[in-house]
């Protein structure tokens, strides 16, 4: 079982959709989660961290259940731009060389 | 600031060639990391440095070199290019790699070895 499972999709959704994607993870003990970008042949940016509580920037919203261990995304009013792969990230054990990165959810967003 | 920067963005390279791939960060970051993209996989951590003169392995070390003179540059030197390292390679910076500190990514080289 991979560390870090995601749906790798594609994901085609007209525009103005809402969009939602799931990532779960292995490691009960895992203490940081974050959403991270990566627009075709460019590097990986960060989109937003993931709090226990949930949180919210703009269009987007991420939840994490930790008795579930999953970590969820989700896009509201789906925008053109919103067209990228995106990565989740669990840090397993509390620093940075312990990143986990999934493999990816592929999204394009239509006209 | 430049941020992370990688050179060269592609490269060919034949089966036991050596060559080093550079990266720097303008960001004075004393976290520095390697990792390789491969289609349907996650990134992985070839190497990491928490700072000038520390270096230490990752996930998939082998055939790969690092060393970390000044806290500016990360470079990462394969030593007889094989085939299973065809791959995209990203360098990435945070500021002292803690949990929750951002990974700044360079934009990748792209490395083809026959």
């Amino acid at each position: 079982r991979k560390e870090v499972e995601q749906d790798p999709g594609p994901f085609n959704v007209p525009e103005g959709a809402t969009v939602a994607f799931n990532c779960t993870y292995s490691n009960s003990a895992s203490q940081s989660f974050f959403w991270y970008r990566q627009d075709c042949r460019k590097e990986p940016k960060l989109l937003m961290s993931v709090y226990s509580s949930g949180n919210e920037d703009g269009r987007f919203t991420a939840q994490l259940n930790r008795a579930s261990q999953y970590i969820s995304l989700l896009i509201r009013d789906s925008k053109l731009s919103d067209s990228a792969t995106y990565l989740c990230v669990v840090n397993m054990l509390g620093s940075a060389r312990q990143l986990t990165f999934g493999s990816g959810t592929q999204l394009t967003v239509l006209p | 600031n430049a941020g992370v920067t990688q050179t060269p963005k592609f490269q060919v390279l034949k089966t036991g060639q050596s060559m080093t791939l550079q990266c720097a960060q303008d960001m004075n970051h004393e976290y520095m990391s390697w990792y390789r993209q491969d289609p349907g996989m996650g990134l992985r951590l070839i190497h990491y440095s928490v700072g000038a003169g520390i270096t230490d392995q990752g996930e998939v070390p082998n055939g790969y070199n690092v060393s970390r003179s000044t806290t500016e540059d990360f470079p990462l030197r394969l030593l007889s290019a094989a085939p299973s390292q065809t791959s995209v390679y990203f360098c990435a910076s945070s500021l002292a790699g803690g949990p929750n500190d951002e990974q700044f990514f360079g934009p990748g080289t792209r490395l083809t070895v026959l």
